[in-house]
């Protein structure tokens, strides 16, 4: 199982929006609704931002959106504040009982 | 409130085993799937497997398979990753994290990480 490709990188001053790509294929993004994304400060455990694609869990802000096309998935950061620098992982489930994680982003506040 | 505390570094020589636990509290255990994620030093997030604390079933990345071990203990709400056959890019910090009811979004919840360091 291959990981899911993202940018290394995206940078945004702050209150702009940032955008960031989580491709794979139709065995894992394209096939399930199960696409999640997580953020990730240095020396911190990840934490859940996006699930479902698009769905948010309790405490997240709205600031923070997910959607998916075909075989992509996108997390979009609107009002970029200086706290959502981090690093971002997608995941998605991948069939047959296998989950899959994407490279990885680093969010970058000018 | 939900909270995951997994147990200390460890230090181990190649060839050997590790075990680490991850104590749940807060929720119903047996109700969620529990998955275990790793981070090498400097590096993005590789699922390993999971496991269903009510009935012991497991799933595991192919790539652990026959080195990975996923246990339970429901009388005390622990559950275990064994890695065996240690090699140095076993090096990492091992995450348990907390799935929903259908097991397929992992990491509701998280544990704090185990740094299990391999080197002779």
């Amino acid at each position: 199982q291959s990981a899911l490709t993202q940018p290394p990188s995206a940078s945004g001053s702050p209150g702009q929006s940032v955008t960031i790509s989580c491709t794979g294929t139709s065995s894992d993004v394209g096939g399930y609704n199960y696409v999640s994304w997580y953020q990730q400060h240095p020396g911190k455990a990840p934490k859940l931002m996006i699930y479902e694609v698009s769905k948010r869990p309790s405490g997240v802000p709205d600031r923070f959106s997910g959607s998916k096309s075909g075989n992509t998935a996108s997390l979009t950061v609107s009002g970029l504040q200086a706290e959502d620098e981090a690093d971002y992982y997608c995941s998605s489930y991948a069939g047959s009982n296998n989950f899959v994680f994407g490279t990885g982003t680093k969010v970058t506040v000018l | 409130q939900v909270q995951l505390v997994q147990s200390g570094a460890e230090v181990k020589k190649p060839g050997a085993s590790v075990k680490v636990s991850c104590k749940a509290s807060g929720y119903t255990f047996t109700g969620y799937y529990m998955h275990w994620v790793r981070q090498a030093p400097g590096q993005g997030l590789e699922w390993m497997g999971r496991i269903n604390p009510n009935s012991g079933g497991t799933n595991y990345a192919q790539k652990f398979q026959g080195r990975v071990t996923m246990t339970r203990d429901t009388s005390i709400s622990t559950a275990y990753m064994e890695l065996s056959r240690l090699r140095s890019d076993d090096t990492a910090v091992y995450y348990c994290a907390r799935a929903d009811i259908v097991g397929a979004t992992m990491g509701l919840d998280w544990g704090q990480g185990t740094l299990v360091t391999v080197s002779s």
